[in-house]
């Protein structure tokens, strides 16, 4: 499975929209791009996935560049709920292990 | 999704000793993993949990000292043995269906477990 760099820490103002980087520049045919996030002392959460096309749920919205090699998670109107690390993971492809492996993430604090 | 019960929640436990932690699914699920949270780290995946066969380890961690158990589709436990301070983390289960790509993953809440 592909690699993922995404910064350590970002800070959004309540209610704007916060926009959180991954670069996966290695991803490969079929992988897929996962967004988990966990709020402290909680098990991680599932939020979205995408394999080319941009991606929308109630949760949070899923930008791939047409290269597949970076993309974006979008929360619309962050709260201060939202503060929590996210993980973003690239998994699938022909050699699909089913195993999620989870890099460092990027802790997001949403600020009043 | 699925929803996962794990037990017990936290724990505190004295050095050498083993503990038992138990993932109760509320579905059948097609693969089962455990992993390890240390204290401020990411999350590290310590093994995938298969039905009816020995567990799968990642390098670094090994039957002896995490026997995992498996005995249908919708249970497992980790075992954490001979304990040491070390060992102190939160330990997850996680599932996933079929379906993987569809509906990602599901976590149970946690084991806190604290070894003094």
């Amino acid at each position: 499975d592909a690699k993922t760099t995404q910064p350590p820490s970002m800070d959004c103002a309540e209610g704007r929209a916060a926009n959180l980087p991954c670069n996966h520049s290695t991803i490969s045919g079929n992988e897929y791009v996962y967004w988990y996030r966990q709020i402290h002392s909680q098990g991680p959460q599932y939020i979205i996935h995408g394999l080319k096309n941009n991606e929308t749920n109630e949760m949070a919205s899923l930008i791939i560049t047409e290269d597949r090699k970076s993309s974006t998670l979008i929360l619309p109107h962050a709260t201060l709920r939202d503060t929590a690390v996210y993980y973003c993971i690239v998994m699938g492809g022909s050699s699909n292990t089913g195993k999620l492996i989870f890099g460092q993430g990027t802790t997001l604090q949403v600020k009043p | 999704s699925a929803v996962i019960s794990q037990k017990p929640s936290r724990d505190i436990c004295q050095r050498g000793t083993s503990l038992t932690i138990q993932c109760q699914v509320d579905s059948q699920v097609t693969m089962m993993f455990w992993y390890r949270q240390q204290p401020g780290q990411s999350l590290t995946l310590i093994a995938t949990a298969n039905q009816g066969s020995e567990a799968t380890y990642e390098s670094g961690f090994v039957i002896d000292k995490f026997p995992i158990s498996r005995p249908n589709l919708t249970f497992s436990t980790l075992t954490v043995s001979n304990m040491s301070p070390e060992d102190s983390s939160i330990y997850l289960c996680s599932v996933s269906h079929l379906r993987q790509f569809e509906y990602g993953y599901t976590f149970g809440s946690g084991t806190r477990l604290t070894v003094v």
